[in-house]
């Protein structure tokens, strides 16, 4: 089973600042990688797939990349609705694996 | 608008089985894998397995004695039977389709408590 890592576990930031966080896997998963935000009480919502593909509707400031077993989910003008869990999970190998998320808080 | 409901019983005995349903308004279930996935605070989020609308079924080894997944798509609905439960079945369980393997429609999630 592919191990997803994350960092760093919590990131505190204001808002319009630059967010940065990152995923690692254990070994390759090409670019089947896709990131998912979630807030309390409501199912994962996804955000970037094939590592930098942006889901429909979700906003620019959104961007995703990286390739193997590094990967960035960027953040680029934090607005209130972004703070959030995310969380990275490979779809390379199966069972597919999710990381154990990065909050990002205030 | 895609909307996925997840129903089912919110409380479990040890040893009896957990059946869940997920029923899906707004589009068409054919020719999307409909997946479980579940969160808990000690495992995080885990994939259960999923299901093809063609009847091919792929289930977590972790799990896979333990599981079963079927699909209804004249009804739209997909459901998870977990047999022989425990306090480590205790989870908020979502489905989710649409996306291939990072499914872009989820449900809100249901808990589910194991316990006497």
């Amino acid at each position: 089973e592919i191990v997803m890592t994350q960092s760093p576990a919590t990131l505190s930031v204001s808002p319009g600042e630059r967010a940065t966080l990152s995923c690692r896997a254990s070994q390759s998963v090409s670019g089947n990688l896709a990131w998912y935000q979630q807030k309390p009480g409501q199912g994962p919502r996804r955000l970037i797939y094939g590592a930098s593909t942006r889901a429909t509707d979700i906003p620019a400031r959104f961007s995703g990349s990286g390739s193997g077993t590094e990967f960035t989910l960027t953040i680029s003008s934090l607005q209130s609705e972004d703070f959030a869990v995310y969380y990275c999970q490979q779809y390379d190998n199966w069972p597919f694996t999710f990381g154990p998320g990065t909050e990002v808080e205030i | 608008q895609v909307q996925l409901q997840e129903s089912g019983p919110g409380l479990v005995k040890p040893s009896e089985t957990l059946s869940l349903t997920c029923t899906v308004s707004g589009a068409s279930i054919s020719y999307y894998y409909c997946n479980w996935i579940r969160q808990s605070p000690g495992k995080g989020l885990e994939w259960i397995g999923y299901m093809y609308y063609s009847g091919s079924t792929n289930y977590n080894p972790s799990l896979k004695s333990r599981i079963t997944i079927s699909v209804d798509t004249s009804n739209r609905q997909f459901s998870l039977t977990l047999n022989s439960v425990t306090a480590a079945d205790t989870a908020v369980y979502y489905c989710a389709t649409g996306g291939g393997f990072a499914p872009e429609f989820w449900g809100q999630g249901t808990l589910v408590t194991v316990s006497s």
